[in-house]
Formats: C-alpha cells, structure tokens, sequence
C-alpha cells in the first residue's frame, strides 16, 4: 500500500524566499508523481507532472524533481509571492493512474 | 475549453439519507476518477470509471457507487449516509483509462457535503 508524507507540514516564509517542499512515498513503483496546489476550500490545482523516467520537470518558479529509487521528490518554488499562498499537495500516480496523496504542505508567503 | 465541472457546489443531507453528485470531465478526457477529502487530509481515492465500467476501487465500503455515461460524465452515489461522510467530493478527469499511466488528471472544484 502506497504512503506519503510531506515534509513540512506547515511553512511561513517571507517574500521573495526560494524554498523546498518535500515529498516521500513508500512505493516506487509509479508511473508518474503529480504535484497540485489548492487553495481553502476548492479543488485541486496541477502544477507539474513529471514521469517515472524522468528527473526533473519546471514551469516557470517551479521546479519538481523525481528520484524514484528513494520515493523522494522535490518542489522547489522560486523567488517566493503571497499568491503562492496554498496548500502543496504531492501525488504518486500507481497502477491506472489512481494518485495517492499525503496531507500536505501549508505554505504562507508573507508581505 | 471547459475544464472539470461538478454539480451541486453544496449539499446538506441528513443521515440515512441519499445523495448523487456529478461530475462532467475535461472536453475529449474518457476516464474519470471520484476522490473524497475530508478536512485537513489529502484526498483519498475512491474509484475510477472508463467505458462506463469501474476499474479500479479503493478502500471505501458498498454504499459508494458510481456510474459512467455514454458522454464520459460520471455519477458518484453514497446510501445510507454517515455524518462521517461529510467531506469534500472531488472529480478528476484524464485520457487513456487503465492502461493511461501518463497523463496529466485534471480536478473540478468539488462539492462539499455536510451531513447532519
């Protein structure tokens, strides 16, 4: 059975920071990892997607890395903004693309 | 292009009772996912529909159903509701079905359902 945890669970930085979110799943065997942001109370947001045989994947501030040997993956967020303020979501994709998700990281970029 | 759409937004029910929620995927997706988050965790798979059958299941027990239609929209059914039901609902749509691994799944907005 699939797991996730992110680390930190929660994160207050201030503007401008670049910063690492970090994600480990206990199954290696995926397809692909999916990062999502969402926001209080609304759905959920894709970001990046990189596959199983990739490394790394970027659009724009945002940089995913993958090392599936290790179940590891990184979010790295460039020069940080208060409208990166969200819930960091990270998500395995297994057989069928079903996602298993860990319970996030809580981002706060402050003025 | 539309994305992901779900109806209602929100639903208060009581319990022992029955809701249907809905969801229409992204134009030319053909698999739809239904995942329940509940406050403060990350969402948790519930199943998955392509060609109007389910394909995979999670760990959720009989009183969750689904249905497929012919136009790839998807119904999401809960029997006999539990005030622990109450949760966010959300649908996720992409293309290739069982054998897809690759593709990128896209969420709607959700409903949110209380149970009293």
């Amino acid at each position: 059975k699939q797991e996730v945890t992110q680390i930190p669970a929660a994160l207050s930085v201030p503007e401008g920071e670049n910063l690492v979110l970090n994600c480990s799943f206990t199954d290696s065997a995926i397809y692909n990892l999916q990062w999502f942001r969402q926001d209080p109370g609304k759905g959920l947001t894709s970001l990046l997607l990189i596959q199983s045989s990739q490394r790394e994947q970027t659009s724009g501030r945002l940089n995913a890395s993958l090392d599936k040997s290790s179940g590891r993956s990184t979010l790295y967020i460039a020069a940080s903004q208060p409208g990166d303020s969200a819930t960091y979501l990270c998500a395995p994709a297994g057989g069928g693309n079903k996602l298993t998700f860990g319970t996030g990281t809580q981002l706060k970029v402050e003025l | 292009d539309a994305g992901v759409t779900q109806s209602p937004t929100h639903l208060i029910k009581t319990r022992g009772q029955q809701v249907t929620l809905r969801c229409s995927p992204k134009s030319g997706h053909d698999t739809v996912s239904w995942y329940q988050q509940a406050l403060g965790q990350g969402p948790q798979f519930i199943f998955q529909y392509y060609e109007e059958e389910e394909r995979q299941r999670g760990n959720f027990p009989d009183r969750f159903s689904g249905h497929q239609f012919p136009n790839y929209s998807s119904e999401l059914n809960v029997n006999a509701l539990l005030l622990g039901d109450s949760a966010l609902y959300l649908c996720a749509s992409s293309l290739g079905g069982y054998g897809g691994g690759t593709d990128t799944q896209y969420f709607g907005p959700g409903t949110r359902l209380t149970v009293l």
